[in-house]
């Protein structure tokens, strides 16, 4: 079974400081992984994915992520943050091995970053 | 850009009425999704659609929803008879791809509709 994990209900950062939104997987095949974001009022906006190939991904505003197979995680990150990067943010898996329809969402993590 | 749509933005019904939430995605897309989000809650995958037929679904989808193509181009979800449980935000959502070379791409999300069931 398919499962997606983000321990950090909140996270807090000061603006230009460095930000992580952890995410770890459970699939029982290879995975293709995802990062979304959430601003209020509004649906879910892709990120950045993890396909194959280089383990680090970088995708919009800035953020990247990066893929450990050893450690089945897949954590967000962006060199320095910004006020607007401010929302909630989810990770999602689709195991690449079952026609690739399903996708789970971790519970979500709120990224609060102050000027 | 491209985008997904999704009427009505919020619906307010009574319980044991039927409700159909109505999405346009994206024209070349040939996967399509519905979602749901309970307030504060994580995103719960409800089915999938591939092909004019349910691909997948979840154990959430049980037989008072049912989802519908009518025209080529409206994705609807049906609730017959709601429950009180059912309010939460719907999304629908959208991908490209071909069988088997389908499955790496991004999906794209419309915007929600809120159900609220009193």
């Amino acid at each position: 079974a398919q499962s997606v994990a983000q321990p950090e209900d909140q996270v807090n950062v000061a603006e230009g400081n460095p930000l992580t939104v952890k995410c770890t997987y459970s699939v029982s095949g290879n995975p293709y992984l995802f990062w979304y974001v959430q601003y209020p009022n509004r649906g879910l906006q892709f990120l950045l994915k993890y396909i194959t190939g280089d383990n680090l991904v970088k995708g919009s505003y800035g953020f990247e992520a990066e893929f450990n197979k050893s450690q089945t995680s897949f954590h967000l990150k962006k060199p320095s943050a910004l006020v607007s990067d401010s929302a909630l943010y989810f990770c999602a898996v689709r195991d690449r091995n079952t026609g690739g329809f399903k996708t789970i969402f971790g519970a979500g993590t709120r990224l609060f970053v102050k000027a | 850009e491209p985008e997904v749509t999704q009427t009505p933005s919020h619906q307010v019904t009574q319980m044991g009425q039927e409700v159909i939430l109505r999405c346009v995605p994206i024209s070349n897309h040939l996967y399509f999704y519905w979602y749901r989000q309970i307030l504060g809650q994580k995103v719960e995958f409800l089915v999938s659609f591939y092909n004019n037929e349910i691909s997948e679904k979840s154990e959430i989808f049980d037989d008072q929803f049912s989802v519908e193509r009518p025209d080529g181009s409206n994705f609807t979800l049906k609730i017959r008879s709601t429950k009180l449980e059912d309010s939460a935000m719907y999304f629908c959502a959208s991908k490209t791809g071909r069988v088997g070379a389908g499955a790496n791409n991004e999906q794209f999300f419309g915007p929600g509709t809120r159900l609220t069931v009193l």
